[in-house]
């Protein structure tokens, strides 16, 4: 993997369904993976910072693993809401301190 | 958490003319800046990242004489794009590195959408 890429692009869900999504990255010189929240209109929130393999973090009913060996990082929303709704972005950051991001997974959640 | 502000969130001006973009972060200070331009449906692309201080780092393929960053305070960061053309409408945001927030949090600013005629 060169670049960060994301998985699925885009993805529409009923309330009340679970869902995850991938993030993949260079594993080489890694650093940091972020995920952030970026709805309609706002800023980009951060969600989760993690640095270790196997990290597994969690807020509310949003959570995420790593997997720094192999290169990726999933993100999983159980019982999704409407307000869940977003553009999740990851970003991998090197020691170097270069930040890539990924395209963004758009999350809909319908009621 | 922290705030970044970003000033102004829309301008529209002619081609030819230059606008500055402002980036403040209104409860931390912060040495290191970034600048993104994000394409229609594709992610944030790094332009230049920005060091109280010091000149700016551009990435590849930016024009640093286009795109002139100035970071004079621990609270501000300014874009200029000079002589601006149609292809530089675009959406530009910026974010402030915290770096007491543990493994170098961003914090964004809401973005500014340029709209060149």
């Amino acid at each position: 993997i060169l670049n960060v890429e994301q998985s699925p692009q885009s993805l529409h869900v009923q309330e009340g369904d679970s869902t995850n999504f991938t993030c993949s990255f260079p594993s080489s010189n890694f650093y940091a993976l972020h995920w952030y929240r970026w709805e309609t209109a706002k800023s980009p929130e951060a969600l989760f910072v993690m640095t270790l393999n196997g990290d597994e973090k969690k807020k509310g009913r949003i959570s995420a693993t790593l997997n720094t060996k192999e290169g990726y990082s999933y993100l999983y929303i159980k019982g999704s809401q409407p307000e869940d709704s977003a553009t999740y972005l990851c970003a991998s950051h090197t020691n170097a301190g270069k930040s890539t991001f990924g395209d963004g997974t758009t999350l809909t959640v319908k009621p | 958490g922290a705030v970044v502000s970003q000033h102004p969130s829309r301008v529209i001006c002619k081609s030819g003319t230059s606008v500055k973009i402002e980036c403040r972060s209104l409860d931390f200070q912060a040495t290191t800046m970034f600048w993104y331009r994000q394409f229609p449906k594709q992610s944030l692309m790094l332009m230049a990242t920005s060091n109280e201080g010091s000149k700016a780092t551009y990435e590849q393929g930016v024009e640093k004489d286009k795109f002139l960053i100035n970071h004079a305070s621990l609270t501000l960061s300014t874009l200029t794009v000079t002589s601006a053309h149609p292809e530089d409408s675009s959406f530009y945001i910026c974010s402030a590195r915290d770096a007491e927030s543990g493994r170098d949090t961003q914090y964004f600013g809401p973005g500014t959408r340029l709209t060149v005629l």
